[in-house]
């Protein structure tokens, strides 16, 4: 199996712009997948594919990819932001299952 | 809108068993792969399991393989998973998310049961 790693930590001031980045074998066959999780509440998806985003999700959310590291940018970062992200993708190795990194606790100054 | 909604945890001892279900509305719950992501309190996300949408395809983590399986019927929009031999470490918050489609992600995440195996 594969691990995707994560900084554990990152914090931005309000209106800055943040980049968290996950680092993992896998996303060299496959993009990044990234969830924004609020205290108390469920996953939400932000960012998927090359850089797509759902319906809903603001555009100050962007995605990127190079090698084996995708990373999630935050253009403007507000308040509401604040939350664990995670990183997923499938497993390179062929079995088809999926593996998150470890997330990120981004704090909003 | 989509809505999936798990039901099922609780408290059990080490050894026992637990099923947990998923009610799904909102979408054509047969044209979708579902999945089963935990969360132990404090930790992050750990996916458990996958099925494909008619059941060909049967998916599970290293740590719950031989102990847990996962079902679904599609006739009734329900996606199940049976907990077996459960474990303290099995403590968690139970997901059940729908893969996307053609995205290849999580697209829709129920707000999840809470599993405790403690003594």
């Amino acid at each position: 199996s594969s691990e995707l790693t994560q900084d554990p930590a990152v914090s931005v001031a309000l209106g800055q712009t943040v980049r968290i980045t996950c680092q993992g074998d896998s996303l060299r066959s496959y993009y990044a997948s990234w969830y924004q999780q609020k205290p108390g509440q469920a996953p939400v998806l932000v960012i998927y594919g090359k850089n797509n985003r759902p319906s809903g999700i603001p555009d100050r959310f962007s995605g990127s990819s190079s090698g084996n590291t995708a990373s999630l940018t935050i253009t403007g970062a507000q308040a509401e932001d604040e939350a664990d992200y995670y990183c997923n993708s499938r497993d390179s190795s062929g079995n088809h299952r999926w593996v998150f990194g470890g997330g990120t606790k981004l704090t909003v100054l | 809108e989509v809505q999936l909604v798990e039901s099922g945890g609780g408290l059990v001892k080490p050894g026992g068993s637990l099923r947990l279900s998923c009610a799904a509305s909102g979408f054509t719950f047969s044209s979708y792969s579902m999945n089963w992501v935990r969360q132990a309190p404090g930790k992050g996300l750990e996916w458990v399991s996958s099925i494909s949408s008619s059941s060909s395809y049967i998916y599970y983590a290293d740590s719950v393989k031989g102990r847990f399986t996962i079902s679904r019927d599609n006739a009734k929009n329900s996606l199940y998973l049976q907990m077996n031999s459960l474990r303290a470490e099995d403590t968690a918050v139970y997901y059940c998310a729908r893969e996307g489609g053609s995205i290849a992600a999580l697209a829709s995440w129920g707000q999840g049961t809470m599993v405790t195996v403690s003594s």
